[in-house]
């Protein structure tokens, strides 16, 4: 199985930050990363696909890089919607697996 | 944009089955593959597993902590899914959810546009 590794687990940021999270695969997985914001008590939602692409209604303000085994998801200018818990995963071959999550915390 | 809506949740003892229902709207359904993602509390997304379009003779894979005790199966006349679940163990306690992909095709599984609202399902005697 491939096993993705986020980092940092938990982030404190403040209004305004530019804000990158980080997500590592055990092996490649070309650009098969996509990541995803989940609020308490909510579904997650897809932000990113295939690495960099953003979802449609996603502000421009999320993007994502990276190819092989690094990818990051970056925030350009944190917004009080923004604080929520990110997920990456990767859909190159089954099963598919997801990182453990970055907690996005206000400071 | 479509919607998705589980259905089936509860209490279950150890051992025991249940079924899950994913009842969706406003998309082809019969074209796209659908999957289970569950969350146990607290904790992070766990693929469980999809079903492929009908065009792909529906065929389905499985997370390696599922394989045999679960099933997904799918009836494209009433677009729904469901998730049968056999010899639930307290460690399959999670919400599950129900998902699809963005297109159509053999990797139509394999991310999540569309998300359900989540049933929580809850194993304990």
């Amino acid at each position: 199985d491939i096993e993705m590794t986020q980092s940092p687990s938990s982030l404190s940021a403040s209004v305004g930050d530019r804000v990158t999270i980080t997500c590592r695969a055990s092996q490649t997985i070309d650009t098969s990363l996509n990541w995803y914001q989940q609020k308490p008590g909510k579904a997650p939602k897809l932000l990113i696909y295939e690495t960099s692409s953003l979802q449609s209604g996603v502000p421009s303000r999320f993007s994502g890089s990276g190819s092989g085994t690094d990818f990051t998801l970056t925030i350009s200018s944190l917004h009080p919607e923004d604080f929520a818990t990110y997920y990456c995963q990767q859909s190159h071959t089954t099963p598919i697996t997801f990182g453990h999550g970055t907690r996005l915390e206000i400071k | 944009e479509g919607q998705l809506v589980e259905s089936g949740g509860g209490l279950v003892q150890p051992g025991r089955s249940l079924r899950l229902s994913c009842t969706t709207s406003g998309f082809a359904f019969g074209d796209y593959a659908m999957s289970w993602v569950r969350q146990a509390p607290g904790k992070g997304l766990e693929w469980v597993g999809f079903i492929r379009s009908k065009t792909y003779v529906g065929t389905r894979d499985y997370a390696p902590s599922v394989e045999g005790r679960f099933s997904i199966s799918r009836d494209d006349s009433k677009s729904i899914a469901y998730l049968q679940m056999n010899s639930l163990k307290t460690e399959d306690t999670a919400v599950y959810y129900c998902t699809k992909g963005p297109s159509s095709g053999w990797y139509s599984g394999y991310y999540f546009d569309l998300w359900g609202q989540g049933t929580l399902v809850t194993v304990s005697s």
